[in-house]
């Protein structure tokens, strides 16, 4: 167990529709991390969040977005979905000068 | 921006044998961290060592231990005595100590099978 909560689990939805996916990174740790990962690909990053404020941003669809909140969870907010978005998406996250744990991840399947 | 290359997609080994999991990188930084991870059937993204640039003393944990060539940018995976368990796809992945968003870069991955 890394500590980093995702939920849910799985999730189905229809294409057009709209999921917010939740993250709770390890106690203490600032940063947290998107990434989607489809079928058989490797991790893209989508983005990331520092204290609340967005650091860094990757290949992350207009019709994404993301947040962090005060206390430290995040939420990914995935909307207008095409069947395309279908994948795995993991949160991560780290202290400072740390490593990068991960979430179990939620998996989308939009039909 | 920094890039992490696994140039083998695909290694096979015999159970109790041991493999090497290639993965270079570039980076014009002099300080930084480079990780592997491994990600079983399962799919979750397991942690399996880390490297800190500074030291140049290779990273070993119980059957896994890295070749880290700094020149080169190079970090290379040994997992000795492979078992069964071992057969996951492993990332290689590279984070600048530097670096403000504090980005962590991966590879492609290499998928590992293990033979019985």
């Amino acid at each position: 167990d890394s500590g980093v909560t995702q939920t849910p689990k799985h999730l189905i939805t229809a294409t057009g529709q709209r999921v917010t996916l939740r993250c709770s990174p390890r106690s203490g740790d600032l940063s947290v991390y998107w990434y989607q990962q489809s079928l058989d690909q490797g991790l893209q990053f989508l983005i990331q969040y520092y204290n609340g404020e967005e650091r860094a941003k990757g290949n992350i669809l207009e019709r994404f977005s993301a947040q962090q909140f005060p206390d430290l969870h995040s939420e990914l907010n995935l909307s207008s979905l095409e069947l395309g978005d279908s994948a795995l998406y993991f949160c991560a996250s780290s202290g400072e000068g740390d490593t990068q744990y991960f979430g179990p991840g939620t998996r989308l399947t939009v039909l | 921006a920094q890039t992490v290359t696994q140039s083998q997609p695909e290694m096979s080994v015999q159970e109790a044998e041991t493999v090497t999991l290639s993965c270079t990188y570039d980076t014009s930084e002099s300080d930084y961290y480079l990780f592997w991870y491994k990600q079983p059937p399962s799919r979750q993204m397991i942690l399996v060592i880390r490297q800190e640039a500074y030291k140049q003393q290779n990273a070993t944990e119980n059957r896994f231990s890295v070749n880290f060539q700094k020149a080169a940018k190079s970090f290379s995976l040994k997992i000795s005595d492979s078992q069964l368990g071992d057969a996951a796809m492993y990332f290689c992945a590279y984070r600048s100590e530097w670096n403000t968003g504090n980005q962590f870069y991966f590879g492609t991955g290499t998928s590992l099978t293990v033979i019985p």
